[in-house]
């Protein structure tokens, strides 16, 4: 069975950097072909698709925050590591980690996600 | 980076009906898009990918289809508990992937 589930504080300050951990289990992601990427979701907006990360360390993140993010991996502890700099309040969000499957070799979805951490920026 | 429009931003309806929710991409992305669902306090579901490939273990009074640009997700026979927050997602070449803005299916 296939799981994810992510951690991190629930409160930040403005200005900080934040640390979110994704912690998995049924799948390795030193496998070919897999992947696990990070999603947010602000309160009563859209989802925002925010990074990924494959299993031969390819790293791919979103335009806008692209200078804000780093993504990483742990393959040893089944971890993907997300951190956010300079956060502001508008950061204020549920952020998602799901893993990625490719259907076909070319159809690539998110198919299994955690069920996210709220995460507050407020001084 | 590719814009997903979708409507509409919700959606009042009752069980047993049929409900029909678009997603139109600004470019041409074949049949890379998938549909998710979400419900507070749970993790998100996807229900289909590559326009119109149903998920497994998804009931199939969902299906989804493609016209060109233009992307829908049918529910044949709405559910107590299909009511929910639905949203498209474009996974067409290299990211990002981008989402559609989200429809919010309420009961009438």
């Amino acid at each position: 069975q296939v799981t994810l589930r992510e951690s991190g504080p629930a409160l930040v300050k403005p200005t900080q950097t934040l640390t979110l951990t994704c912690t998995f289990s049924g799948f390795s992601l030193s496998t070919s072909g897999m992947c696990v990427g990070w999603i947010r979701q602000p309160p009563g907006k859209a989802l925002e698709w925010l990074a990924r990360i494959d299993w031969d360390d390819d790293k791919y993140y979103s335009t806008s925050l692209k200078t804000r993010l780093t993504i990483s991996k742990d393959t040893s502890k089944n971890q993907v590591v997300l951190t956010m700099t300079k956060m502001d309040p508008v950061d204020t969000a549920t952020y998602y980690c799901a893993r990625m499957t490719w259907f076909g070799e070319l159809f690539a979805a998110f198919d299994i996600w955690g069920q996210g951490t709220m995460v507050t920026v407020s001084s | 980076d590719i814009q997903m429009t979708q409507s509409p931003s919700s959606l009042s309806a009752s069980v047993g009906d049929r409900v029909t929710i678009t997603c139109r991409a600004s470019q041409s992305i074949g049949s890379y898009l998938n549909w998710y669902q979400l419900k507070p306090g749970k993790a998100p579901k996807l229900l289909i990918y590559a326009a119109s490939s149903l998920q497994s273990g998804v009931p199939s009074r969902f299906s989804g289809s493609a016209s060109g640009t233009d992307f829908t997700l049918t529910i044949s026979s709405l559910q107590p508990e299909d009511f929910a927050t639905y949203f498209c997602q474009q996974t067409y070449n290299s990211p990002p992937y981008t989402f559609g803005q989200g429809t919010t299916l309420e009961i009438k």
